[in-house]
Formats: structure tokens, sequence, C-alpha cells
């Protein structure tokens, strides 16, 4: 079965830009979250969706965002982005409530 | 919110070797999951282990949630168990999946 698959692997912007990055769960999974990775504040939770709707929101500036579809995929977006931004996205899925699986992240660099 | 800490933060070793990780969280959990974060930022499920032992060849774990606490055991240490260690728990009052990380152990295994 396949695993969680996020795109692009890697990434660099601009400051000011805008950047969305993308996530497909594990089939069946409809709980896809997001965390930034920095070497300062280490694993964070950005947000959850499930079926379309947010379910559980992080401590993140309104520039971060997110949207879920109905084949479960999600995307999240960054606008007018800081060098602070830099880091390690990754998304996880989960069947409801259990364990959730990770994927191999972006990395966003911000210049 | 709840908070998650890992001891020790650095562990160094000798191939051979045998060791113990522990992860201390302040609330009820409903998820506790152990992860081995790979040299290109993947975040490789271990556990998902929120009561009780469970086993997986060299690597073994056991959560004592009314202590609010969980070991990771690594036996017969390889070079390839290098790297950085998470657990990652979800509190139980909590609806949806919402991780918090601890801040991690990196190991490194010294041939």
């Amino acid at each position: 079965k396949a695993g969680v698959t996020q795109t692009p692997r890697y990434l660099i912007k601009t400051r000011g830009q805008q950047v969305t990055l993308s996530c497909s769960p594990i089939s069946g999974h409809r709980s896809v979250s997001w965390y930034q990775q920095t070497p300062g504040q280490g694993l964070q939770f950005l947000f959850e969706y499930f079926s379309e709707t947010q379910r559980n929101k992080g401590n993140f500036p309104g520039r971060f965002s997110g949207r879920q579809f109905s084949n479960s995929r999600s995307e999240m977006n960054v606008s007018t982005l800081e060098l602070g931004d830099s880091a390690l996205y990754l998304c996880a899925s989960s069947l409801e409530g259990i364990e959730s699986f990770f994927g191999q992240g972006t990395r966003l660099t911000v210049v | 919110g709840i908070q998650v800490e890992q001891s020790p933060p650095d562990l160094i070793l000798q191939e051979g070797a045998n060791s113990t990780l522990r992860c201390n969280f302040s609330d009820s959990v409903n998820n506790l999951q152990w992860f081995h974060q790979n040299p290109w930022g993947q975040l490789i499920n271990l556990f998902y282990i929120p009561s009780g032992t469970k086993q997986n060849g060299r690597l073994s774990a056991t959560t004592v949630a009314t202590e609010r606490y969980s070991l990771l055991y690594i036996s017969s240490s390889q070079t390839t168990d290098s790297g950085v260690y998470f657990c990652a728990v979800d509190m139980i009052k909590a609806a949806g999946n919402k991780l918090t990380f601890g801040g991690g152990t990196r190991v490194l295994v010294k041939p």
C-alpha cells in the first residue's frame, strides 16, 4: 500500500513570496495533519484536516493555511514568506485517532 | 498544553551496546508513538504504544500510562540505529489527531 506522498521534496523561495505544498495520504485515511520542524523549535503541529474540515489548529500565524479536498489530499499554503519559515514541513495521515504515518517532507528554504 | 520531555538528549554508543531512551509526558494520553527520523528527514514509525509493552526485533517499548512515561529499548545496537528518536503523544481529552513531540534523543552508534 502506498505511503504518504509529499510534493515537492525541495523548494527555494524568496521572502515575500507564497508557497503551496501538497500531501497525498494513505488510501482510506481521512485525517491529514501538518507539522513544521526547525532546529530551534523542534517539531510543531500546524493543523489537522478531516473530511475537508479543519479540526485542530496549532499556534501559527494566519499566513499559514491549509485545505483538504474530497479525495483527502491536502495542501498547505504559506503567504508572505519570512526567513524564519525555512523548515522541513511534514505531513501525516491517520486512520481516525490511531497511528499517524508521515511523508518524506518538503524542505523549504526562504532566501 | 501537554509537555513531553525526552532524555537523554544525546547518546553515544559502541556497536553492540544496549540503551534505554525515556519519554515523560505531563497529562493523560490516548496515543503515544515512537519514531526514528532518518537522515533525509522522514519519520519512520517504530511503535504505536499508548500502554503496555511491544517488541519488534532488537527494539522494544513500554508505556506506563498511569505514571506518564514511556521507554524505548535498543538492544545490540548497530550503526544503522543512528539518528534521532522522537516520542509523540496525543492528549486523551482532545478530539482528532494532534501530536505533541518531545525534543528527541540523538543517537550515534560507533563501529
